[in-house]
């Protein structure tokens, strides 16, 4: 089945530092999704790409659809306490009427102030 | 706050009960997803119903019944589940593909424990 490699599984930064991660895919997708997860809670979607080569922002988060559709990037930029939590990546593609989503494995990130 | 509620938000139930989870969105969407997510893994997919018609069910076991009442509910009811089903149960919905790709929207789930 489809699978998304995402990278790193895990980032100890200091509070201010800029922070990547990546997902990477052997299959295409029309549309990449970035989430984040708090203990406790639903994923919460940041950022949503629908074109290759796309670049978008929300606040300091900057993501992009790679040109050959099957990668993408999400930056974030001086980070701060609230920043901490699991940010997934996801390859969503129609079938069957609906939109099914591939997720990454996660990466956690975790700040020491 | 999430546009997609779940209720409850904890149930911890025996191996021979039956209980429902429910989820309700008012964003007019006409797609729907029930997830099962482990701890420190990412979520997954288990049915999607799409204009309250069953349009993908994961092999999920038939323990797992869902439910889609009308565009704005759906339930998942449980029966005779095992320890090994104790996650988060997530539910999300999204617009129709007819109005293109567009994101799904998570509720904050039901933590299931099954004792």
């Amino acid at each position: 089945g489809q699978q998304l490699n995402q990278s790193p599984q895990s980032m100890f930064i200091q509070e201010g530092e800029d922070v990547s991660m990546n997902c990477t895919s052997s299959s295409i997708f029309n549309t990449w999704l970035w989430y984040k997860q708090d203990p406790g809670e639903g994923p919460v979607l940041l950022i949503a790409l629908y074109k290759a080569g796309e670049l978008t922002s929300n606040g300091r988060l900057t993501a992009q659809f790679g040109i050959t559709r099957k990668d993408s990037f999400l930056n974030i930029s001086a980070s701060i306490p609230s920043d901490v939590g699991i940010y997934f990546c996801a390859g969503q593609t129609l079938i069957q009427g609906a939109q099914k989503l591939v997720f990454g494995q996660g990466t956690r990130l975790t700040i020491n102030p | 706050d999430t546009e997609v509620t779940q209720t409850p938000k904890h149930l911890v139930m025996g191996m021979t009960n039956k209980k429902s989870l429910k989820c309700e969105q008012h964003m007019g969407h006409r797609a729907m997803y029930w997830y099962k997510q482990k701890a420190k893994k990412p979520p997954e997919l288990m049915f999607v119903y799409s204009y309250e018609k069953l349009s993908i069910n994961e092999s999920v076991p038939s323990r797992f019944s869902p439910e889609c009442p009308n565009s704005s509910l759906l339930n998942l009811h449980l029966h005779a589940l095992q320890p090994e089903d104790s996650a988060l149960y997530l539910c999300a919905s999204s617009q129709d593909e007819w109005r293109g790709n567009q994101p799904q929207h998570f509720g904050d789930g039901t933590r299931l424990s099954i004792l």
